[in-house]
């Protein structure tokens, strides 16, 4: 069983600032990653698929790369409306999330 | 517009029986996947399964399996969660969600939020 591990579990960070968030996988993929956002009280909504491709809508601040076994979001310079927690999911797994709070 | 709007909150006693749903607009029902997330208070999302109505093909996790069963009325375009006996760690807010590649879940329901509580 393929097992999928972000972190950190949470990160504090000043607007503005650049915030990389990391999604390892316990074995090379076969298949992409996505990423989602979630606030409280809210479902959660997709980022990026495949990877790398933005969802409809969603800022070009944020991006989404892969080395190895590493995938990683990237919001280039964060808003306020990105205090969140991120999810990543390969198939049929999501990972714990990361809690991305006002420093 | 893409759509999917979900029954409302349940308040049930463990043991008793529950059906939640997820009408689905905005597309084509039976050529997407129809998967359930649950996610329990302060914790994190959990792959519950999903079906693909037009055949009805379905996959639970094995986490899942035979403790719940999905299933969709295509008359309707509706999917389904049910329970047949409910134990209190059922409790958590259950979302529907929709793919068209089995992988990527692009649009979600509000979140049904189920209750088990004697």
């Amino acid at each position: 069983e393929i097992v999928v591990t972000q972190s950190p579990a949470t990160l504090s960070v000043s607007p503005g600032e650049r915030v990389t968030l990391s999604c390892r996988a316990s074995q090379r993929l076969t298949n992409t990653v996505a990423w989602f956002q979630q606030k409280p009280g809210q479902a959660p909504r997709l980022l990026i698929s495949d990877t790398a491709t933005r969802a409809t809508g969603i800022p070009a601040r944020f991006s989404g790369s892969v080395s190895g076994t590493d995938f990683t979001l990237t919001i280039s310079s964060l808003q306020s409306e990105d205090f969140a927690v991120y999810y990543c999911q390969h198939y049929r797994t999501f990972g714990q999330g990361t809690r991305v709070e006002i420093k | 517009e893409v759509q999917l709007i979900q029954s409302g909150a349940e308040v049930k006693k463990p043991g008793e029986s529950l059906t939640i749903s997820c009408q689905i607009s905005g597309y084509n029902f039976r050529s997407q996947w129809i998967g359930w997330v649950r996610q329990m208070p302060g914790r994190g999302l959990e792959w519950m399964g999903f079906i693909f109505p037009g055949d009805s093909d379905t996959r639970y996790s094995p986490s899942f399996q035979g403790q719940v069963t999905i299933s969709a009325d295509k008359s309707v375009s509706t999917a389904y969660l049910r329970w047949t006996s409910l134990k209190a760690s059922d409790t958590a807010t259950y979302y529907c969600a929709s793919s068209g590649t089995a992988s990527t879940f692009d649009f979600w329901g509000q979140g049904t939020l189920v209750i088990v509580s004697s």
